[in-house]
């Protein structure tokens, strides 16, 4: 069955440090790969997302390049901000309907 | 962009009673909606998902008699916690794919369901 693996955390950077987020999945066919977001005691956002290989989805700095050939799907960020502490979830769906989760990571950034 | 909305966001209750939660799509029509369920520092568990017109479809290990699902509109599905425990205490996250829109899902905000 499909699954995602994420680099575990928690991760502490500190403020305009360079983030990476590793994101590395198994799945039959081709699947639809995303990032979603969760500040505290709050759902999911959508973060960005990327639907066939060599796409890039972009959002608010981050950035995640779909790579069939070593299927990962790495969220980066150039510079990270305080307000980016938050659980980060890389996701994938195949059936257009239900996501498989990793186990998401936790990032915290200090002032 | 698509809201869902949870109701309510916070709910205590006894054990041995019963819980409902709703999960709304605000402005677009969801014909299927879907059920998580958190554990603290956890990632999500796909719970059950929310067909509307038919019965739920459960995933292996969820009690259906447990955790009843009803989508009552293409806007409206709930979830009942029946009999409730400590155990039961969690984070229960609905999320839905607008209609004709294969890859997109939005979440709702999550009701935390604590059981004393």
């Amino acid at each position: 069955g499909d699954s995602v693996t994420q680099m575990e955390g928690p991760v502490t950077l500190s403020e305009e440090a360079f983030l990476t987020i590793n994101c590395t999945y198994t799945a039959t066919g081709y699947p639809s790969l995303f990032w979603y977001v969760q500040y505290p005691g709050e759902g999911l956002q959508l973060l960005l997302k990327a639907t066939k290989a060599d796409d890039k989805g972009s959002n608010k700095g981050f950035e995640a390049t779909y790579r069939k050939e070593t299927t990962s799907f790495h969220l980066e960020k150039g510079s990270v901000q305080v307000s980016d502490s938050a659980v980060y979830f890389c996701a994938l769906t195949e059936t257009a309907r239900q996501l498989t989760f990793g186990s998401g990571t936790q990032l915290t950034v200090l002032p | 962009g698509a809201v869902v909305s949870q109701h309510p966001s916070r709910v205590i209750c006894k054990s041995g009673t019963s819980v409902k939660i709703e999960c709304r799509s605000l402005d677009f029509q969801a014909t299927t909606m879907f059920w998580y369920r958190q554990f603290p520092k956890q990632s999500l568990m796909l719970m059950a998902t929310s067909n509307e017109g038919s019965k739920a479809t459960y995933e292996q290990g969820v009690e259906k008699d447990k955790f009843l699902i009803n989508h009552a509109s293409l806007t409206l599905s709930t979830l009942t916690v029946t009999s409730a425990h400590p155990e039961d205490s969690s984070f229960y996250i609905c999320s839905a794919p607008p209609a004709g829109n294969s890859y997109e899902q939005y979440f709702g905000p999550g009701t935390r369901l604590t059981v004393t």
